[in-house]
């Protein structure tokens, strides 16, 4: 089972600014790669589903990149509001496995 | 469109109890999964479904865990005996495909053995 790592593991940020941070992953056999936002005391949610490479997908202030080739995505949020507080998760799938989640990026946004 | 449905949201019970967690997956999708979420290991793949059927249960930790989906709107996962080590939110999922469209999650059943 591949390996998705996620980076900086928790960011806290002012409100205002704008932020991203990187998932990673093995470039070989790729497949999809997904973006899900969990805010504490709920459950993940879909952001996006991307397939191709250099794909971006956009959301309101949230946008992410794909680059399959050397294996990572960014996930951006330009001017930071303290709703944006929560744990971002990235996921793909390996093998028979249909989504390995890394570990996420837990933001905290400052008022 | 109702959301997946998962009960109880709680459950506390003693060790050795068996345990039935429930889950109702978002009509017309074929897959179904149920995950587990803890400190340690973040959130991990026990099961999944499709059309009714296990593919691969790789992730269910011990023969004390078990799950069925009897029809397409309805799952169980069951331990049976409980320990506390099986303490964790136990989350249920489903997706019309098996990789390319995104799972919808539900809201988790916070389960505690004491």
């Amino acid at each position: 089972i591949l390996n998705v790592e996620q980076s900086p593991q928790s960011l806290h940020v002012q409100e205002g600014d704008s932020t991203n941070f990187t998932c990673s992953f093995p470039s070989s056999n790729f497949y999809a790669l997904h973006w899900y936002r969990w805010e504490t005391a709920k459950s993940p949610e879909a952001l996006f589903v991307m397939t191709l490479n250099g794909d971006e997908k956009k959301k309101g202030r949230i946008s992410a990149t794909l680059n399959t080739k050397e294996g990572y995505s960014y996930l951006y949020i330009k001017g930071s509001q303290p709703e944006d507080s929560a744990t971002y998760l990235c996921a793909s799938p390996s093998g028979n496995t249909p989504l390995v989640f890394g570990k996420g990026t837990r933001l905290s946004v400052i008022a | 469109d109702a959301g997946v449905i998962q009960s109880p949201r709680h459950e506390v019970t003693e060790m050795g109890q068996e345990v039935t967690l429930r889950c109702k997956p978002i009509s017309g999708h074929d897959y179904l999964f149920w995950y587990r979420q803890t400190m340690m290991r973040g959130l991990e793949l026990l099961i999944y479904f499709n059309n009714n059927v296990p593919i691969d249960d790789s992730g269910m930790p011990e023969d004390r865990f078990s799950a069925k989906m009897p029809n397409a709107s309805f799952s169980t996962l069951k331990i049976q005996p409980s320990e506390p080590r099986d303490s964790a939110v136990y989350f249920c999922a489903s997706s019309r495909q098996y990789s390319n469209q995104p799972q919808h999650f539900g809201d988790g059943t916070r389960l505690s053995i004491l």
